[in-house]
């Protein structure tokens, strides 16, 4: 397996709080990315990331911001919760062309946002 | 923009039947096809991919064609078992940003 961590695996919060994921990866690969998974919606990119410091959005990108420092982590951060960003994220990563774009997924965190 | 259009479920079928899940997409360009899975409780795994028109993927029975001229990549597999009671996403990569456009998923239900 992909050696791709994420915590907090659960987090309960409330509203207006602010909330920060991070994704872990030990493969050394350069892109990274964050996923929201809704029902009826399959999975929907928030950011990415194509090396250090190097990000962009992706098309629910609204309400969050991202920062990634080292090869190894992306931190999702949440400024101020909102009941609608309750969703399972799931960190991804992948070595681009060189792994035939391939991405590899971690186990998901659950966030409830009260 | 891109998307990425799934046969609503849940599938339910009896263990040995076939299986097919349509999967269609718009796309600018030419863009890789994916069918990842999920199953309860954990991340999306690879299932199989296609890079290029008429490309077949395949992997532990399941197959998949990219067919640019009606914009399809359905998953087919001949007999299916109880362990491939699973959620199935079809996905296409954008080029540009090599993120994956994810359908919305199909869960698929085999019953003994």
């Amino acid at each position: 397996d992909a050696g791709i961590t994420q915590s907090p695996r659960h987090k309960v919060t409330e509203t207006g709080t602010p909330v920060t994921l991070r994704c872990h990866q030990t493969e050394n690969h350069r892109y990274m990315y964050w996923y929201r998974q809704d029902p009826g919606h399959g999975l929907r990119l928030i950011h990415y990331s194509y090396g250090v410091k190097d990000t962009d959005k992706g098309e629910v990108s609204d309400g969050y911001s991202v920062s990634r420092s080292k090869t190894e982590d992306f931190l999702l951060t949440l400024e101020s919760a909102t009941s609608s960003q309750t969703s399972v994220y799931f960190c991804a990563i992948s070595e681009g062309e060189l792994g035939g774009n391939e991405q590899f997924f971690g186990p998901g965190t659950r966030l409830t946002v009260l | 923009g891109n998307s990425v259009t799934q046969m609503e479920g849940p599938v339910t079928l009896s263990e040995e039947a076939f299986l097919t899940i349509n999967c269609t997409y718009t796309a600018t360009g030419y863009p890789s096809l994916f069918w990842y899975v999920q199953y309860p409780g954990e991340g999306l795994q690879l299932l199989l991919k296609a890079t290029k028109a008429d490309d077949k993927g395949s992997n532990k029975g399941f197959e998949a064609t990219y067919r640019k001229e009606t914009t399809s990549f359905h998953l087919e597999k001949g007999s299916v078992q109880v362990s491939d009671s699973a959620v199935y996403f079809c996905a296409l990569m954008d080029t540009g940003r090599r993120a994956l456009t994810f359908g919305s998923g199909t869960r698929l239900q085999v019953q003994p």
